[in-house]
């Protein structure tokens, strides 16, 4: 079964701090992982796309990871901000006949930043 | 910056009733997809829709749901005989390229529904 996994599962860190934020999937046959950043009670804002051949991709203080060996991708979030707050999810997506779009979401890293 | 717009913010209904979600896509997007989220869980997949007809669809989307774009503009969602756990946020999206092929999905605020 296609699965998505994240952790933890919530975090919490000061201000300024780093943080990194995994991703474990089964998804097979793979296109591509995107993180997403979803505010409470708003709608998930994309941070990056990344596909099987990538393996870094930068957006901002945020940069993802990519190890498609392993299945596992990472969110690592530099100098944080109290606007970091919210859930970030991963979205990994099948690739599947015809050129059709089948996400698999996780169910979030919930990430508090205090000041 | 365009956006994806979505009525009514939140709906509440009878256990029962027919409920329709509208959605308005970005103007040039080609691809459209609806995805709801229970409270406290996951983001869930429920259709996607291009050239005017359902090109894939999740297992929770049976013959209650239905998904229409009556006009040039809008894409709606429609639940017939809602049921107590259809009560869920409702996240309408569109991207102008084929996620598959790297393209964005761009989400609207969501439709909260609450059905009593």
């Amino acid at each position: 079964k296609n699965q998505v996994e994240q952790s933890p599962q919530s975090l919490i860190i000061l201000e300024g701090k780093n943080c990194t934020l995994q991703c474990n999937y089964t998804v097979s046959p793979f296109s591509n992982l995107r993180w997403y950043k979803q505010d409470t009670g708003r709608g998930p804002v994309s941070l990056t796309i990344m596909t099987f051949s990538e393996n870094t991709k930068s957006n901002g203080r945020y940069t993802a990871t990519l190890d498609a060996d392993t299945k596992q991708s990472s969110l690592h979030i530099t100098a944080s901000q109290l606007s970091d707050s919210a859930s970030y999810i991963c979205v990994v997506s099948l690739h599947a006949s015809g050129g059709s779009y089948i996400p698999t979401f996780g169910r979030g890293t919930s990430l508090i930043v205090h000041p | 910056e365009p956006e994806v717009t979505q009525t009514p913010s939140h709906q509440v209904t009878q256990m029962g009733q027919e409920v329709i979600l509208r959605c308005v896509p970005i103007s040039n997007h080609l691809y459209f997809y609806w995805y709801r989220q229970i409270l406290g869980q996951k983001v869930e997949f429920l259709v996607s829709f291009y050239n005017n007809e359902i090109s894939e669809k999740s297992e929770i989307f049976d013959d209650q749901f239905s998904v229409e774009r009556p006009d040039g503009s809008n894409f709606t969602l429609k639940i017939r005989s809602t049921k107590l756990e259809d009560s869920a946020m409702y996240f309408c999206a569109s991207s102008e390229v084929n996620p598959t092929a790297g393209g964005e999905l761009f989400f609207g605020e969501g439709s909260r529904l609450t059905v009593l």
